[in-house]
């Protein structure tokens, strides 16, 4: 049971180059959700997956686009990077809407 | 949008000193939860709390939800180096959306 897992762990971007982050989640949990923490900011909601087929806008959404593939998989696309998003991407999965399980993240740097 | 202020930003204590941080919102919330993050890994939850007043504990940890909905604390009492890292407090509100406090940075010297 590895809960909930991310790829890659650590990814360097050039502005504009486009990339896909992975989640996975084997609890097998309706809603899943991707947060980006940055310092001193704690960690900001970007898109959630209420279930398997739904995706909504969080606090951040401008710059990415998500696909709920299946139960399973939640993935966060950046179609053309920018430095703003040099961040580090968790991913998270919960029971309906009671407390979430973290992923271990990807660090993401754009040059 | 809902904002969670969470102090102290930082804690420098010695081993086995008790340790006390908390958590103020604007906003009421639903569910407090109380998460930990070490160094390169992602939150762990540490604690969750669903009714107003409550009072738990998770072996050298408690917390507590307040009256107000709007408040929440965590001791951690007789510290250890291993409680070393960030911890978080989240607000869980309206369709499963967490609202994290900043995070309290804790230092335990042995």
């Amino acid at each position: 049971n590895a809960g909930v897992t991310q790829t890659p762990k650590f990814q360097v971007l050039k502005t504009g180059q486009s990339m896909t982050l992975q989640c996975a989640q084997d609890m097998n949990h309706n809603s899943m959700y991707w947060y980006r923490q940055d310092p001193g900011m704690g960690l900001r909601l970007i898109y959630y997956s209420a279930s398997e087929g739904t995706t909504d806008k969080g606090e951040v959404p401008n710059g990415y686009n998500v696909s709920r593939l299946n139960k399973r998989e939640f993935s966060l696309r950046l179609e053309s990077a920018a430095p703003s998003q040099t961040s580090v991407y968790f991913c998270a999965s919960s029971v309906d809407r009671y407390e979430q399980y973290f992923g271990p993240g990807t660090r993401l740097t754009v040059t | 949008g809902q904002q969670l202020n969470q102090s102290p930003q930082s804690m420098f204590i010695q081993e086995g000193e008790d340790v006390s941080m908390n958590c103020t919102s604007s906003s009421i919330f639903n569910t407090w939860l109380w998460y930990k993050q070490d160094p390169g890994e992602g939150p762990v939850l540490l604690i969750a709390l669903y009714k107003a007043g409550e009072l738990t504990s998770n072996g050298r940890l408690t917390a507590q939800f307040g009256i107000t909905r709007k408040d929440s604390f965590l001791n951690i009492s007789a510290s250890i180096p291993s409680d070393v890292g960030i911890y978080f407090c989240a607000g869980l509100g309206s369709y499963g959306k967490l609202t994290f406090g900043q995070g309290t940075i804790l230092t335990v010297h042995p």
